[in-house]
């Protein structure tokens, strides 16, 4: 147990609909990455907060929006939903120290159909 | 961040020791060599990660050549359970932090 929590653990939604994740980071971890993985793109990195705001961003779609509040659990919130959102999405947790290491959450599976 | 090659595929027999390589040709003086693994679809789990010295600890060992190009992820005594998809990373300490997946190395151990 990494000491990351995600919820829900599986979403099935349909197309256009709008969805949010949810994690919990590791206690005392200020940073939180969001990852996606399918199949056909492999683990991509999305974005980073870090004590409430946004450090860093990868190839996170304009749909696609992340936030982290004062207790530091963060939202991933997926809108305009499509097929190809179908992944599963992880969230890590890290300090902010170049050798912190990232522990990852167990993951939301998202089927949209 | 370097880019990282590992051969797509391993096989290993269980109790025997795992040996992943990883090359990393075009790592820079600042960036840490992380190694994670990830069963089946369970979110990424973290090894070991160096600089430039051999590591251990209670999962593996990880073995960094001196001009620091490669480097070899050991497990000493593979069980079934290590069967899994392993992933070789270079990070640099730049602010963001964030991780660069690639394909990794499936390791199948059987018995």
């Amino acid at each position: 147990d990494s000491g990351v929590t995600q919820t829900p653990k599986h979403l099935i939604t349909a197309t256009g609909q709008r969805v949010t994740l949810r994690c919990s980071p590791r206690s005392g971890d200020l940073s939180v990455y969001w990852y996606q993985q399918s199949l056909d793109q492999g683990l991509q990195f999305l974005i980073q907060y870090y004590n409430g705001e946004e450090r860093a961003k990868g190839n996170i779609l304009e749909r696609f929006s992340a936030q982290q509040f004062p207790d530091l659990h963060s939202e991933l919130n997926l809108s305009s939903l499509e097929l190809g959102d179908s992944a599963l999405y992880f969230c890590a947790s890290s300090g902010l120290g170049a050798t912190d290491t990232q522990y990852f959450g167990p993951g939301t599976r998202l089927t949209v159909l | 961040d370097a880019k990282t090659t590992q051969p797509p595929s391993m096989d290993c027999a269980e109790g025997r020791a795992a040996n992943l390589p990883c090359n990393h040709s075009t790592i820079s003086g600042n960036e840490y060599v992380y190694w994670y693994r990830q069963i089946h679809s369970q979110g990424p789990q973290y090894i070991i990660h160096g600089l430039k010295n051999n590591e251990t600890n209670e999962m593996a060992s990880l073995i960094i050549t001196e001009d620091r190009k490669s480097s070899t992820l050991i497990l000493p005594h593979a069980t079934l359970r290590d069967t899994a998809v392993y992933y070789c990373i270079v990070r640099s300490n730049n602010a963001g932090n964030m991780l660069t997946f690639g394909g990794g190395t499936r390791l199948m151990v059987k018995p």
